[in-house]
């Protein structure tokens, strides 16, 4: 079993639209989740971290955790073009190592 | 404030050669990591440093040494170089705190092997 498993995509949504991005994880004793964007051909770059459960917002951007699930989402509000990228979940069990999977590819269509 | 720099930024390389990836921060980050990017396989860990004078295997780190030269300063060598590691590999590093363990990416070095 992976240790972050998410739907390699491709996810398809309109522009305009909410995109929601999925990810699940193994180890119950993570702390620290993150989302990073990564363009085709860029390296990765962070969009949000949440470190508690609940969600955290950050302009068009909301991140939510449930920890007792193993549970990680991100939602993007009103999809633009420029969305379009793979999403990587990332997780940390707080020992110096993140553990990433293996991204959602998403397409936001004019 | 460049953060991550890594050189080169593509290499190609034959069968057996040998080569040393660099990679430094300006962030005073204690810690620093190196990936190995190949499709459908996403970000997989190579050796990480969580502070100077140290180093640990990660998920792959067969055919690979590293070398934290300083605390800026965390390199990567090929001893003998394999097809199998054509790949695009990126330096990152992060800190304990705040922002904890958040990563900072190089924009990476693409390899290939012939």
């Amino acid at each position: 079993q992976k240790e972050v498993e998410q739907n390699s995509g491709p996810l398809s949504v309109p522009e305009g639209a909410i995109a929601s991005l999925n990810c699940t994880y193994s180890d119950r004793v993570s702390q620290s989740f993150f989302w990073y964007r990564q363009y085709s051909g860029k390296s990765p770059e962070l969009i949000m971290s949440i470190y508690s459960n609940g969600d955290k917002e950050d302009g068009r951007f909301t991140a939510q955790l449930n920890k007792a699930s193993q549970y990680v989402s991100l939602l993007i509000r009103d999809s633009q073009p420029s969305d379009s990228a793979t999403y990587l979940c990332a997780v940390s069990g707080g020992y110096q190592k993140v553990t990433f999977g293996t991204g959602t590819k998403l397409q936001v269509i004019p | 404030n460049a953060g991550v720099t890594q050189t080169p930024k593509f290499q190609v390389l034959k069968t057996g050669q040998s080569m040393t990836l660099q990679c430094a921060q300006d962030m005073n980050h204690n810690s620093m990591y190196w990936y190995r990017q190949d499709p459908g396989m996403g970000l997989r860990l190579i050796y990480y440093s969580a502070s100077e004078g140290t180093t640990d295997k990660g998920e792959v780190p067969n055919g690979y040494n590293v070398s934290r030269l300083n605390k800026r300063e965390f390199s990567l060598r090929l001893e003998s170089a394999a097809p199998s590691q054509t790949s695009v590999y990126f330096c990152a590093s992060s800190e304990v705190g705040t922002d904890q363990y958040i990563q900072y990416f190089g924009a990476g070095t693409r390899l290939s092997v012939l």
